[in-house]
């Protein structure tokens, strides 16, 4: 059963526009989230990452924002490049033992 | 400096034959972690360990074997009874300590079995 859902496998933007991905959870338990970016043949890289006790966490061009109550968390980039264009993961932890990814969310800008 | 290595980045090997994927890190992280994934598919964890000589099982353990001798080394080893193995394989590593953080992911091996 699928903890951490994104239910968009894919997403084009134009360059210069925001880009929303989303992720759904669904064990209260989780309390530290991160979004991860990974191009194809690579491992993913850490992009941005919060606490359950925030709302929103900003760095540079990419905030995360938590909704608790509604178990729901998103990354916006703005304004999109065409070098974002990647696959993104989602992830949430309950205690840092274990990690459980979404099924990611391909972005691809047009620039 | 600092970070994960993975070897090979891929590999090739008959059905049947065991296969071991190397993990190596320099990071001091206490925690490491293997993952699979899949086309279509999210990052499936099957085994982590958190401390040398201790490692848990994670969703799809089945088919695969790990061993913790040295806090740097995480290999993985691809048994035969492994029903479909070829998948891309990342292995990752974090601190634990004062706090969980994010995890560090090595480059991957692809893993074909024919």
């Amino acid at each position: 059963d699928q903890q951490v859902k994104q239910n968009s496998p894919s997403l084009s933007v134009q360059e210069g526009r925001i880009s929303i991905l989303n992720c759904d959870y669904t064990n209260s338990m989780f309390d530290y989230f991160l979004w991860y970016k990974k191009y194809p043949a690579e491992g993913p890289t850490f992009l941005i990452s919060i606490s359950s006790i925030k709302d929103k966490n900003e760095d540079g061009r990419f905030t995360v924002f938590l909704n608790k109550s509604a178990k729901h968390l998103s990354l916006h980039i703005v304004p999109s490049q065409p070098g974002d264009s990647a696959v993104y993961f989602c992830a949430a932890s309950d205690t840092g033992n274990q990690f459980y990814f979404g099924t990611g969310t391909s972005l691809t800008v047009i620039p | 400096d600092g970070g994960i290595t993975q070897s090979p980045k891929y590999l090739f090997r008959k059905e049947g034959q065991n296969v071991t994927l190397s993990c190596e890190q320099n990071l001091n992280h206490d925690a490491m972690y293997w993952y699979r994934q899949d086309p279509g598919q999210g990052l499936r964890l099957i085994y982590y360990s958190q401390i040398v000589n201790d490692f848990q099982k994670g969703d799809i353990a089945e088919g695969y074997s790990v061993s913790r001798e040295k806090k740097e080394s995480f290999p993985l080893t691809v048994t035969s009874a492994q029903k479909n193995p070829t998948a891309f394989y990342l292995c990752a590593s974090s601190p634990l300590f004062p706090s969980p953080g994010e995890q560090y992911f090595g480059p991957g091996t692809r893993l074909t079995v024919t």
